[in-house]
């Protein structure tokens, strides 16, 4: 049990573009739902906190206008990156909690972006 | 500041002894902490966890030590074998509903 996927595994887009990674639990309810950062050779960076129907909570230094969050179910959460930059070029990893005060996170597999 | 540090950046273990991975934190309200596993371009993998009301958590090969005094724990995987090579998280949490603060990330290679 405990399983995330995300789709697309890999996307290759425009500078301008915009770019839509889903995240879904696949066998369990998840009322929080989390999206992450990761450089190469880096640890994971936390950008943003999503509760199912509720707005993102965004951490310091991510745009929320670039970044859009939405938990629109408790088996999906969507980033969509927004007029998206080289810079924005990096792994981006969702995780997901079960809710009644459960600590551990499940991640999904990743979705590699890759802005030319 | 760093809340949650794992010191060593990388391991070198040789195959069927003893690895034993590192975490410090500074947070005394952390009240569970976690390790993660990661491969390359892989989302990490829940390994075990620890409540802060145990020192000891033992799954097979896996053991995590909680010392609370010190705020540190420790995850030992015995024996080692090639297929744990790979980058271990450590992270901690307070309540169930804040986001996991995690380290840096220590690279275990299992040598042959």
């Amino acid at each position: 049990g405990a399983v995330v996927s995300q789709h697309p595994s890999r996307v290759i887009c425009k500078s301008g573009t915009s770019v839509k990674i889903e995240c879904r639990s696949l066998d369990f309810q998840a009322t929080t739902m989390f999206w992450y950062r990761q450089f190469p050779k880096q640890s994971l960076m936390l950008m943003a906190t999503s509760n199912e129907g509720s707005k993102a909570t965004y951490e310091q230094g991510v745009e929320k206008d670039k970044f859009l969050i939405n938990h629109a179910s408790l088996t999906l959460s969507t980033l969509t990156v927004t007029s998206a930059h080289p810079e924005d070029s990096s792994f981006y990893i969702c995780s997901a909690r079960r809710g009644g005060g459960w600590y551990e996170q499940y991640f999904g597999p990743g979705t590699r972006l890759t802005v030319t | 500041d760093q809340q949650v540090k794992q010191n060593s950046p990388s391991l070198s273990v040789q195959e069927g002894r003893i690895s034993i991975l590192n975490c410090d934190y500074t947070n005394s309200m952390f009240d569970y902490f976690l390790w993660y596993k990661k491969y390359p371009a892989e989302g990490p993998t829940f390994l075990i966890s620890i409540s802060s009301i145990k020192d000891k958590n033992e799954d097979g090969r896996f053991t995590v030590f909680l010392n609370k005094s010190a705020k540190h724990l420790s995850l030992h995987i015995v024996p080692s074998q090639p297929g744990d090579s790979a980058v271990y998280f450590c992270a901690a949490s307070h309540s169930g509903n804040t986001p996991l603060v995690f380290g840096k990330g220590t690279r275990l290679s299992v040598i042959a």
